[in-house]
């Protein structure tokens, strides 16, 4: 089957730590996505990759860093830089920028 | 700066009846308008996608409508089912740039 997984499900992690969330995708798609949901917010663009080796900074991108080294996978790390960190993330991915998105199940982040 | 509005952000209807979702948005340089649906927990399931040269799109009971000039997008809902409760989020995808509406969430009533 072609999807997106994310991973975990859910995320527990203490105050100060860097987490990682994964993302996959099968679909051979060249773009990538970072959303971070939080509740009457709607989503929010974290960062954004059009291509292997490169990534952009989203709307909300202090405190969050990305890397790209395979068409098929766009981690999250969540620094211990971002003030508030608990909430739903969510990744995505599309044909090029602009074209229709595909999102995964989502992984829910909670810090405390 | 794209912004992008659902009204109302939530909506309550009895099961059977027909229903539209509003989705505005204020630039109209826009190369896709997406509607999506979102389970309580889940990820989004996209329902449709109408290009910029495009006027309208249908899956099923969905049907969506494209007027770039005035800025809308609606989403209408023929025989409305319980199954259908869940928030439905629209998104304009522009150039190098995704914009988000922050939903409407609807109820079916048996």
């Amino acid at each position: 089957d072609g999807g997106i997984t994310q991973s975990p499900k859910y995320l527990f992690r203490k105050e100060g730590q860097n987490v990682t969330l994964s993302c996959e995708q099968n679909l051979n798609h060249d773009a990538m996505y970072w959303y971070r949901q939080d509740p009457g917010q709607g989503l929010r663009l974290i960062y954004y990759s059009q291509i292997v080796n490169d990534f952009q900074k989203g709307d909300i991108a202090e405190g969050y860093s990305v890397s790209r080294e395979k068409k098929e996978s766009f981690p999250l790390t969540v620094t211990s830089a971002q003030k508030n960190p608990t909430a739903f993330y969510l990744c995505a991915s599309s044909i090029g920028l602009s074209n229709e998105q595909y999102f995964g199940p989502g992984t829910r982040l909670t810090v405390t | 700066k794209q912004e992008v509005t659902q009204i109302p952000a939530a909506l309550s209807v009895p099961e059977g009846e027909n229903l539209v979702l509003n989705c505005s948005f204020t630039d109209s340089a826009i190369y896709n308008l997406q509607w999506f649906r979102q389970d309580p927990g889940k990820g989004l399931t996209s329902l449709l996608l109408i290009q910029s040269s495009q006027r309208e799109q249908t899956s099923g009971r969905l049907n969506a409508s494209l007027d770039k000039s005035s800025g809308r997008s609606t989403l209408y809902i023929a025989a409305s089912q319980p199954g259908d409760s869940a928030t439905y989020l629209c998104a304009v995808l522009g150039y190098q740039k995704v914009t988000f509406g922050t939903g409407t969430k609807l109820q079916v009533i048996p």
